[in-house]
């Protein structure tokens, strides 16, 4: 099966731009998930989907950032204005259910964005 | 804010050896999993631990989950250099969070 696609792989941008990614997670898949990993950390958790519905986006900077689903299936996720500390990797993922019911979750490879 | 924490941040060892992370978590879980990110990629998941299970294994991976204690640990046995990588343990709640990960070099 196809999985996780995501694009573009990298982005260089000078702060106070837009940026935007996209990802097209594994179909039939009804969780989406973006996160932000910071070089040398763990991902931390920007927002989640159910379907076309947030679950959670608790840690989104929704001053800049802004995410949609659409149709319950692709994502974007937006800065604007990007600032030097948004410098990171972008992961999408996806998985079959809500993570509390015991299903694995399936990552694509990543934006690395760098802002300059 | 994180929810896992995982001891050590680093670890290596030779090849043939076994390697043991921790992780460490807050709050009540529905399962913890297990991922590796291998530099510049995205996130493989391993094995995932039910929370009314107490070990399971994947071939040369043995988990470990102790809810009393909120810890886990993973256990690859007869390491090998394509072992290398961050590992990294995610709690799943309503939400998947994942700690910092430790960074496994497995030397030749």
């Amino acid at each position: 099966e196809a999985g996780v696609a995501q694009s573009p792989r990298y982005k260089i941008i000078e702060k106070r731009q837009s940026v935007a990614f996209w990802c097209n997670p594994i179909s039939g898949h009804a969780t989406l998930y973006w996160y932000q990993q910071i070089l040398g950390q763990g991902p931390k958790l920007l927002i989640q989907f159910q379907n076309n519905g947030v679950v959670d986006d608790s840690q989104l900077p929704k001053d800049r950032f802004s995410a949609e689903r659409l149709k319950g299936v692709d994502s974007t996720l937006k800065i604007q204005p990007a600032k030097l500390e948004d410098s990171a990797v972008y992961l999408c993922a996806s998985s079959l259910e809500y993570p509390g019911l015991n299903t694995e979750a399936f990552f694509g490879q990543g934006t690395r964005l760098t802002v300059v | 804010s994180q929810q896992g924490e995982e001891d050590p941040q680093a670890l290596s060892i030779q090849e043939g050896e076994n390697a043991t992370m921790n992780c460490s978590y807050k709050t009540s879980i529905n399962n913890l999993q297990w991922y590796r990110q291998n530099s510049g990629r995205g996130l493989v998941h391993l094995i995932l631990i039910r929370s009314n299970e107490r070990e399971k294994h994947s071939g040369r991976l043995r988990v470990t989950l102790d809810t009393s204690k909120k810890s886990s640990s993973l256990l690859i046995t007869a390491s090998r250099a394509a072992d290398t990588a961050s590992y990294f343990c995610a709690t799943s709640g309503s939400r998947l969070t994942f700690g910092e990960g430790t960074q496994l070099t497995v030397n030749p």
